[in-house]
């Protein structure tokens, strides 16, 4: 079955612990991207990977790091959680070029205290 | 930001009646897609409009583009009590290959 899988689904942290949320899809897809969605703001993208080794900042990087050394992973990393980082988290990939749709992760839901 | 808008951002109906949601974006697109929510969950991809088409259908939903206005419209027609959720636009830009999604409409049915 075609999907995006993240881990974990609810997490709950302390402030300045690092940690890190998994991506991975099972479609061989190039694209991959990660959205936080917060209440009123929609979805707002964090980073995004064209390819292996390639990836770019979105609207709100700050505070994120991620890495693509593998086709099928895209891990969401924050070093330093703050509370402003508390969110609903989620994983995106698709095909590359212009008339593909996006498949979605069930999502992460992340609380920072 | 590229994110684009959606209105109204949340709209109430009864069950049979039609719901039309708008988006509005910024930059010229490839195309522009429409995705639903349930409740917290992932994002669940409906249909796809490309920007050289100016409407297009699939079952009960029909969408419209608009590339002089950027703009677009999601109509659900004879809606139903399980169309309850959220309805976002996503634009594929020309160039970024890259999408944005727009704000979100929050659609409830009543039964």
């Amino acid at each position: 079955e075609a999907q995006v899988t993240q881990n974990p689904r609810y997490l709950i942290t302390v402030t300045g612990k690092k940690l890190t949320v998994t991506c991975s899809q099972n479609m061989n897809h190039e694209y991959m991207s990660w959205y936080r969605q917060d209440p009123g703001l929609g979805l707002r993208q964090i980073y995004y990977s064209m390819n292996v080794e390639v990836t770019d900042k979105g609207d709100v990087p700050e505070g994120y790091k991620v890495s693509r050394k593998e086709k099928r992973n895209f891990p969401l990393i924050l070093e330093s959680p703050s509370p402003n980082q508390t969110s609903l988290y989620f994983c995106a990939s698709k095909e590359q070029g212009a008339r593909t749709e996006a498949f979605f992760g069930q999502g992460t839901r992340l609380t920072v205290v | 930001s590229q994110q684009g808008e959606e209105d109204p951002q949340a709209l109430s109906i009864q069950e049979g009646e039609n719901a039309t949601m708008n988006c509005s974006y910024k930059t010229s697109i490839n195309n522009l897609q429409w995705y639903r929510q349930n409740s917290g969950r992932g994002l669940v991809h409906l249909i796809l409009i490309r920007s050289n088409e100016r409407e297009k259908h699939s079952g009960r939903l029909r969408v419209t583009l608009d590339t002089s206005k950027k703009s677009s419209s999601l109509l659900i027609t004879a809606s139903r009590a399980a169309d309850t959720a959220s309805y976002f636009c996503a634009t594929d830009e020309t160039g970024a290959n890259n999408l944005f999604f727009g704000t979100g409409t929050r659609l409830t049915v009543i039964p």
